[in-house]
């Protein structure tokens, strides 16, 4: 039963501290994405890569986030430093090229900055 | 600003009848249409899609409908169970190719009344 799994599933933290969430796609997908869901913006991209690399990241604060693939089974989500404001619940999900094959979405990371 | 947009933000609708979600969009370049449905706790779950090249697809008890002059879509839930009391989100992109990026709505919490 192939499916993306995510670490931690929680995280409560403190201002100013680093977060890092990681993800697993699944095996053989090429595509991973992060997304953040909150209460007033649903679920918005942060940011994805194909084959590894990052094709955008446009949707994440650049200044305190980065993501990457450091090899294809694992993708980090890093928040350095962290604020109360990047409170929300973290979701990674992995697709892949075929043709009407949707994306498929770990269980999330729900992250507490106090 | 908001491309995708579903204005409900509840629903709730009694057991056996019709549920009828609805859901917008502002970009004429998004192709590709598709529901996910979220339990507590849980990432989205695919449930269903339509290329813009349809404006009806059915699957079991879920139909999804394509108007693309109004760009607007909608879901309709037929019989509604109680088990599908959940978040519903919209999303859409500008493929039908699994890899590319979905910009969602921010949801509709749906609960079936027994």
């Amino acid at each position: 039963d192939a499916r993306v799994t995510q670490t931690p599933r929680h995280k409560v933290t403190e201002m100013g501290q680093e977060v890092t969430m990681r993800c697993q796609p699944i095996l053989g997908h090429n595509t991973v994405f992060w997304y953040r869901q909150t209460m007033m913006q649903g679920l918005e991209l942060l940011a994805y890569f194909r084959n590894r690399a990052p094709l955008d990241d446009s949707g994440m604060p650049k200044d305190r986030f980065s993501a990457e693939m450091p090899d294809a089974t694992l993708a980090t989500l890093k928040i350095q430093p962290s604020e109360p404001r990047d409170s929300a619940v973290y979701f990674c999900a992995s697709g892949s090229g075929l043709r009407g094959n949707e994306q498929f979405f770990g269980p999330g990371t729900r992250l507490t900055v106090l | 600003d908001q491309q995708v947009k579903q204005n409900s933000p509840s629903l709730s609708v009694q057991e056996g009848r019709i549920s009828i979600l609805n859901c917008d969009y502002t970009n004429s370049m998004f192709d590709y249409f598709l529901w996910y449905k979220k339990y507590p706790a849980e990432g989205p779950t695919f449930l269903i899609s339509i290329s813009s090249i349809k404006d009806k697809n059915e699957d079991g008890r879920f139909t999804v409908f394509l108007n693309k002059s109004a760009k607007h879509l909608s879901l309709h839930i037929v019989p509604s169970q109680p088990g599908d009391s959940a978040v519903y989100f919209c999303a859409a992109s500008g493929s039908n190719f699994g890899n590319e990026k979905l910009t969602f709505g921010t949801g509709t919490r749906l609960t079936i009344i027994p």
